[in-house]
């Protein structure tokens, strides 16, 4: 089975503060997702990479950074924090041609 | 920019009931997705249709992809409480990123 994990699924922090977000599959899946999801909003795109150190900003990228080291693991990054950045945020991966996107249980993340 | 519109955003309805929610597009799309996501999870792939007038079934939830490929109904026949979640439909395959709908929310009452 495919699994995508993240490496939390619920995170409080302070405004300004730096905020990392990991990311990990193991299906050797060359394209990963950040999306954030708010209600009525939908899913919405944040940043997506088709491979090791490739990025493409998304739909909503501003606020957002992101890092791929490894194939395996695609780190968000919220370099200064804001509580309109208060939200879930959800992983996903897919192998290029595939079918599906697998996504990662989410990390619901408060601003305060 | 494709778009794909789903409604209604809100459905609740008894256990029992049937239900079709929708997913509509002003271009035509090579192919649409639905996933489920149950509340605290990641979404999860249920279908893809691909030909215009398709017709697929997963055990008590019926797919249907229009015939101009415009559009898509689910449609969930004497729903449960196991049915509770967040429907979305998205496409399209086999491009990359996809398009999400913003998703129907649907809770069946015990």
């Amino acid at each position: 089975d495919v699994k995508v994990t993240q490496s939390s699924r619920y995170l409080v922090k302070r405004t300004g503060e730096k905020v990392f977000l990991e990311c990990v599959q193991d299906m050797d899946h060359e394209n990963m997702f950040w999306y954030r999801q708010d209600p009525g909003l939908g899913l919405r795109l944040i940043y997506f990479s088709y491979d090791v150190k490739m990025k493409e900003k998304g739909d909503i990228p501003e606020g957002y950074s992101v890092s791929r080291e490894k194939k395996e693991r695609f780190s968000l990054i919220l370099e200064s924090a804001s509580t309109n950045q208060t939200s879930m945020y959800l992983c996903a991966s897919e192998g290029t041609g595939m079918e599906t996107q697998y996504f990662g249980p989410g990390t619901r993340l408060l601003v305060l | 920019t494709q778009l794909l519109e789903q409604s209604p955003q809100f459905l609740s309805i008894q256990e029992g009931e049937n239900l079709t929610v929708y997913c509509n597009s002003s271009s035509v799309f090579s192919s649409l997705q639905w996933y489920r996501q149950e509340p605290g999870e990641g979404p999860v792939l249920l279908v893809t249709v691909v030909t215009g007038g398709e017709v697929k079934k997963l055990k008590r939830l019926t797919f249907q992809f229009g015939d101009a490929r415009k559009d898509s109904s689910l449609h969930i026949t004497a729903a449960q409480p196991g049915d509770t979640g967040l429907y979305l439909c998205a496409g399209p395959r086999p491009l990359t990123p996809l398009v999400f709908g913003k998703g129907t929310r649907l809770s069946v009452i015990a």
